[in-house]
């Protein structure tokens, strides 16, 4: 059982590039969330959904877009990077109000 | 709005020690708590919740955490520290009346030394 998966570990973007960030669980859980992690911050909430075809915006949505086709996948598009949008990036999953499952990843350096 | 405070950046302490990491929220409603640990270079695991009933409750290794609705508190203990339990941990609330968006705290990293 793989759980939460992201892809890739790592990336290095150019400010202005644009690129999309690949997050699927084989838990057929129907919430799923993306979340930023700044150096000493806690995570920030950045979009989440709550099923196939419904999305929503979390704390911190602005430069973000995604798209929810299937129950499995989640990406998250960048369309213009910017510097403060370098990152560690968490996809996770959830089944209601219950433990959300968090996959291991995204670093990603805009320069 | 509810916020997660998080004081303590850092806490060191020797193996076999124990330890408190504190937790304090504010919110007008109710609230379901977490606590979560990621280990270097990993993701986010779950250690313990509390969503009803007794407001002590015990997680995975041996850690436990007491919610206290009169001081809107919910610190996390464990009676003796391994090595391998060093990590950041995070505090975690639900956001307004949704039960499934969470707020977290700053975290805090626990460094344990032998």
């Amino acid at each position: 059982n793989a759980g939460v998966t992201q892809t890739p570990k790592f990336r290095i973007l150019k400010i202005g590039q644009s690129m999309t960030l690949q997050c699927t669980q084989d838990m057929n859980h129907n919430y799923m969330y993306w979340y930023r992690q700044d150096p000493g911050m806690g995570l920030k909430l950045i979009y989440y959904s709550v099923g196939a075809g419904i999305t929503d915006k979390g704390e911190v949505p602005n430069g973000y877009n995604v798209s929810r086709s299937t129950t499995e996948d989640f990406p998250l598009r960048l369309e213009l990077a910017a510097p403060s949008q370098t990152s560690v990036y968490f996809c996770a999953s959830s089944a209601r109000a219950e433990t959300q499952y968090f996959g291991p990843g995204t670093r990603l350096l805009v320069l | 709005a509810q916020s997660v405070t998080q004081l303590d950046s850092q806490v060191p302490v020797f193996e076999e020690a124990p330890v408190e990491l504190r937790c304090n929220y504010s919110s007008s409603v109710s609230v379901y708590l977490f606590w979560y640990v990621q280990y270097p270079n990993q993701g986010l695991q779950l250690l313990l919740k509390y969503l009803s009933g007794s407001t002590l409750v015990k997680g995975i290794n041996g850690f436990e955490a007491e919610f206290n609705k009169s001081q809107t508190s919910f610190h996390l203990r464990k009676p003796s520290v391994h090595i391998s339990d060093t990590a950041e941990y995070f505090c975690a609330v639900t956001i307004g009346d949704s039960s499934y968006k969470l707020i977290f705290g700053s975290g805090t990293r626990l460094l344990v030394r032998p």
